[in-house]
C-alpha cells in the first residue's frame, strides 16, 4: 500500500539553529500535505500545509517545501527554540481524501 | 473555543470489560476519525466517518466499533478489550475535504 515515511526518527539541534525535517511520500496522487506538531502529552496540532500546485509555503518561522518530482516534503524551522521540541508528523492525502501519516520525527532542541 | 473533546483522559481496565471513549466536536465538522498511537508506529487510523450514519474501517479496525448518530459525537467502543489494545487514542475532526485535522487531547488506555 501507499505509505508516508520520514528519513530521520530523531533530530537534535542547538537553540538558534535552523532545523530541517524531511518526509518522503510514495502516493503520486497525493495533492495535499500537512505538517503537525505533537508536544508531549498533547494531541497533534496543525503547523502548516501545502497543496500540490505549490512548491513552497512560508509561515511564521516555518517553511514547507514540496518536491513532487522526487516525492519529498520538508519542514524548515528557523531559529529553533526549546519550545519547538516535539514530534513532527507529515501527512498526505490524495484521491481518497483520507490522510496518511508518517511515523514522526522527534526534534530535540538543546539550550 | 473550537475544539475536539475526548473523555476520559486516562483509563485503566481489565480484559473483556466493555468500554466507551467519547469524542465530541463543536465545529460542525462532517468528517471525524479515530487513531491509535503506538511507539514507533505513528498514528494509525481505526475508523472514520464522512458524515452522520456513515462510518468506514481504517487501517486497524479489529476489536473496535464506532457510531455516528449525531454530527458532533463519534464514540469509540471496545466491546471486549484485550491487552494489545493498550495504546494512546486520538479523535480528530475536519471540515471540508483536504483540510487540516483538529485533534483531541488523547485518551491513554491500559488494558490489564
Amino acid at each position: 500500500g501507499e505509505s508516508v515515511g520520514l528519513h530521520l526518527p530523531t533530530l537534535s539541534v542547538q537553540e538558534g539553529d535552523n532545523s530541517i525535517i524531511n518526509c518522503a511520500y510514495s502516493n503520486s496522487a497525493s495533492d495535499y500535505f500537512i505538517w503537525y506538531k505533537q508536544e508531549s502529552g498533547k494531541g497533534p496540532q496543525f503547523i502548516i500545509d501545502i497543496r500540490s500546485n505549490m512548491d513552497k509555503r512560508q509561515g511564521q518561522r516555518v517553511t514547507v517545501l514540496l518536491n513532487k518530482t522526487v516525492k519529498h516534503l520538508s519542514l524548515q524551522i528557523a531559529a529553533t527554540q526549546p519550545g519547538d521540541s516535539a514530534v513532527y508528523f507529515c501527512a498526505e492525502s490524495g484521491g481518497s481524501y483520507i490522510p496518511t501519516f508518517g511515523r514522526g520525527t522527534s526534534l530535540i532542541v538543546h539550550p | 473555543e473550537a475544539q475536539v473533546t475526548q473523555n476520559p483522559r486516562y483509563l485503566i481496565t481489565v480484559t473483556g470489560k466493555k468500554l466507551t471513549v467519547t469524542c465530541s466536536q463543536n465545529m460542525n465538522h462532517e468528517y471525524m476519525s479515530w487513531y491509535r498511537q503506538d511507539p514507533g508506529l505513528g498514528l494509525r487510523q481505526i475508523y472514520y466517518s464522512m458524515n452522520v450514519e456513515v462510518t468506514d474501517k481504517g487501517d486497524v479496525p479489529e476489536g473496535y466499533k464506532v457510531s455516528r448518530k449525531e454530527k458532533r459525537n463519534f464514540p469509540l467502543i471496545l466491546e471486549s478489550p484485550s491487552p494489545n489494545q493498550t495504546s494512546l487514542y486520538f479523535c480528530a475532526s475536519r471540515g471540508s475535504t483536504n483540510e487540516k485535522l483538529f485533534f483531541g487531547s488523547g485518551t491513554q488506555l491500559s488494558v490489564l
